[in-house]
């Protein structure tokens, strides 16, 4: 029973465009949201969160998105860049929790 | 600055065997957290750890896994009568306090196989 879901394993984009990445949750309790980037033979690197009283939250290219009633969130990355190619992993916590749940990652490769 | 470190990066083990996976912490950081990461799956928790503490080992299988933080040296996750499901990336992160206030940060992983 997966709480937080990435429904797209893979995604290809050209250099210079946007790349969207897209989590959707199902557990109502959690109210924190990070983003981790992995490359091959590393482990994962936080790239960055947002907090459920937030909407949005922006950090040089990469800005998230959070829809609550959808129980949405997306990381927007512009302008792609083939050093973004990695595995994109979204995690969730609930208030007093220390734990993320992952989901499964969704793999982008940017095509110069 | 060294970052998390673990070791092996790699480890093959046959089935009946021990794996023992161990786990340096950032400098300056007390708390060590092990997840596991299988085929195609997301990482999965399964114990945090401070000195000589487990604070939370609700992701531990039951049998056959244990995990230690010692006062001195590094955490280790020891899997003990390997089988085959075992084979997976094991993933350590470290953070300097309690987890609700910081990041964590990961180390490397070990790739454990089972043959």
């Amino acid at each position: 029973d997966q709480q937080v879901k990435q429904n797209s394993p893979s995604l290809s984009v050209q250099e210079g465009r946007i790349s969207i990445l897209n989590c959707d949750y199902t557990n109502s309790m959690f109210d924190y949201f990070l983003w981790y980037k992995k490359y091959p033979a590393e482990g994962p690197t936080f790239l960055i969160s947002i907090s459920s009283i937030k909407d949005k939250n922006e950090d040089g290219r990469f800005t998230v998105f959070l829809n609550k009633s959808a129980k949405h969130l997306s990381l927007h990355i512009v302008p792609s860049q083939p050093g973004d190619s990695a595995v994109y992993f979204c995690a969730a916590r609930s208030g007093g929790s220390y734990i993320p749940t992952f989901g499964r990652g969704t793999s982008l490769i940017v095509h110069p | 600055n060294a970052g998390v470190m673990q070791n092996p990066r790699h480890l093959v083990r046959r089935r009946g065997q021990e794996a023992r996976l161990r786990c340096s912490p950032m400098k300056g950081h007390s708390h060590v957290y092990w997840y596991r990461q299988l085929p195609e799956e997301g990482l999965k928790f399964m114990v945090y750890l401070q000195k000589e503490n487990i604070i939370d080992e609700s992701g531990m299988p039951k049998e056959r896994f244990s995990a230690e933080f010692p006062k001195e040296g590094p955490s280790i996750l020891r899997i003990q009568q390997v089988v085959r499901g075992d084979s997976a990336a094991y993933f350590c992160a470290s953070s300097p306090g309690g987890a609700s206030s910081y990041e964590q940060y990961f180390g490397p992983g070990t790739r454990l196989t089972v043959t």
